[in-house]
């Protein structure tokens, strides 16, 4: 199975400050036919996963321009400019190139 | 818009069946995929399959083969996913989402296995 490997595993950030969080594969997630499968989702404390982004780049509908994907083959980035308050919670990545998909450990941010 | 919703919490003793449903709105129920995702307490998120309301085609991640069965009722339009032998480990909040890209994710459902 692709072994995805997120850094930092926890995350303390001080309000309005940057975020970064780092999303690796054991293998190229990049399709035969050319795209990539790698999505970002948030979950808050208490409620069901959100997804934020899609195809490493593509903001979901009513996500906040702070969140933003980038990366490609084997290394991936979700940066958040700004942190607030709403965005505590724990963000994993997710692979769906190779069977089976699997999702990183999960990296929990938290207000400092 | 678009909805996932499931049915409530589970109590269940080791070696017995659960079967949770998933019955989605907003959208028309054979145009995307049932993906089955799972968590246990204070853990990550795990694949466990795939269906299709359209076909009836499944696919089940090697963990769970011969335990699950992914199935829908398309006159409901309703998803469902049963897991049998169950095993203190299933202990976990079930999620139904939607389409291999995970768009939309249900409530879930507390499943507990305790003798």
């Amino acid at each position: 199975d692709v072994v995805m490997t997120q850094s930092p595993l926890s995350l303390p950030v001080t309000l309005g400050q940057a975020a970064s969080i780092s999303c690796r594969s054991s293998q190229s997630l990049v399709h035969s036919d050319g795209y990539t499968d790698l999505h970002w989702v948030q979950q808050r404390p208490g409620q069901s996963p959100r997804r934020l982004v899609y195809q490493v780049s593509n903001r979901d509908s009513g996500v906040p321009d702070t969140f933003s994907g980038s990366g490609s083959g084997t290394d991936f980035t979700l940066k958040i400019s700004r942190v607030e308050a709403e965005d505590v919670g724990v963000y994993y990545c997710m692979q769906g190139t190779h069977w089976p998909p699997t999702f990183g450990q999960g990296t929990k941010l938290e207000i400092k | 818009q678009v909805q996932l919703v499931q049915s409530g919490a589970e109590m269940k003793k080791p070696g017995a069946s659960v079967k949770v449903s998933c019955k989605p709105s907003g959208y028309t129920f054979t145009s995307y995929h049932i993906i089955w995702v799972r968590q246990a307490a204070g853990q990550g998120l795990e694949w466990m399959g795939w269906m299709s309301p359209t076909s009836g085609d499944t696919g089940y991640v090697q963990k769970f083969q011969g335990r699950v069965t992914m199935t829908s009722n398309t006159s409901i339009s309703t998803a469902y996913m049963e897991l049998s032998s169950l095993r203190s480990e299933d202990t976990a909040v079930y999620y139904c989402v939607r389409g291999f890209w995970l768009d939309f994710w249900g409530q879930g459902t507390l499943v507990t296995v305790s003798s």
